[in-house]
């Protein structure tokens, strides 16, 4: 089946540690993209990617970085600089975001804790 | 920038309708859609809209006035398995803003 696959489930982050949350999709999409969500809040852009080799900061990019060098993987990393890492990372993708409707398919997620 | 509002609660009964409402202000608009999110769990995609009017699909309808920035989600005959978070999202320059999500309770 197609799908988006998320890893770990859980993660704990020792500090001043770089941690990396893989994210990989086999649904052929051409766009991905990385959100946080905190208890009760909504999801805030990290980092997206419209094509490989290319992506762009989201609204809340500080402390983290990503890569797409292959279509079916964007992974996130949760820098040292990111000093309040706690929380729901949700990776999506979806067809190309051109005007017209593409909703986006998520990932189970992986719950980020520091230690 | 980009900001969405929705209530953050909505309490309904079974079998009852309830309509949940998003207003936006954005640069760019492409559409709104709306995702369902279980506690714990990943959104899921549940309507879009492009144009003004109303969508439909099964139980959930979704309405969109771009002169006023403004759309709702409509849920009809309530079930216990609706109790969820819903999401509006603004599709714009090639990405999405989300809303902070309406937690809707379905009491028995």
């Amino acid at each position: 089946d197609g799908g988006i696959t998320q890893s770990p489930k859980y993660l704990f982050r020792k500090e001043g540690q770089n941690v990396t949350l893989s994210c990989e999709q086999n649904l052929n999409h051409d766009a991905m993209y990385w959100y946080r969500q905190d208890p009760g809040q909504g999801l805030r852009l990290i980092y997206y990617s419209q094509i490989v080799n290319d992506f762009q900061k989201g609204d809340i990019a500080e402390g983290y970085s990503v890569s797409r060098e292959k279509k079916e993987s964007f992974p996130l990393t949760v820098t040292s600089a990111q000093k309040n890492p706690t929380a729901f990372y949700l990776c999506a993708s979806s067809p190309p975001a051109k005007g017209s409707n593409q909703p986006q398919h998520f990932g189970d997620g992986t719950r980020l804790s520091i230690l | 920038g980009q900001s969405l509002e929705q209530p953050s609660e909505v309490t309904a009964v079974e079998g009852a309708i309830v309509q949940i409402n998003c207003t936006y202000q954005t640069s760019g608009f492409y559409g709104l859609s709306w995702y369902q999110q279980h506690d714990g769990g990943a959104p899921t995609f549940l309507s879009y809209n492009g144009l003004d009017g109303l969508e439909e699909t099964g139980r959930f309808s979704s309405f969109l006035s771009r002169s006023d920035s403004y759309g709702y989600l409509l849920l009809q005959e309530l079930q216990m398995k609706d109790s969820a978070s819903y999401f509006c999202a603004v599709q714009h320059a090639g990405k999405s803003t989300f809303g902070d999500g309406t937690t809707l309770t379905v009491k028995p």
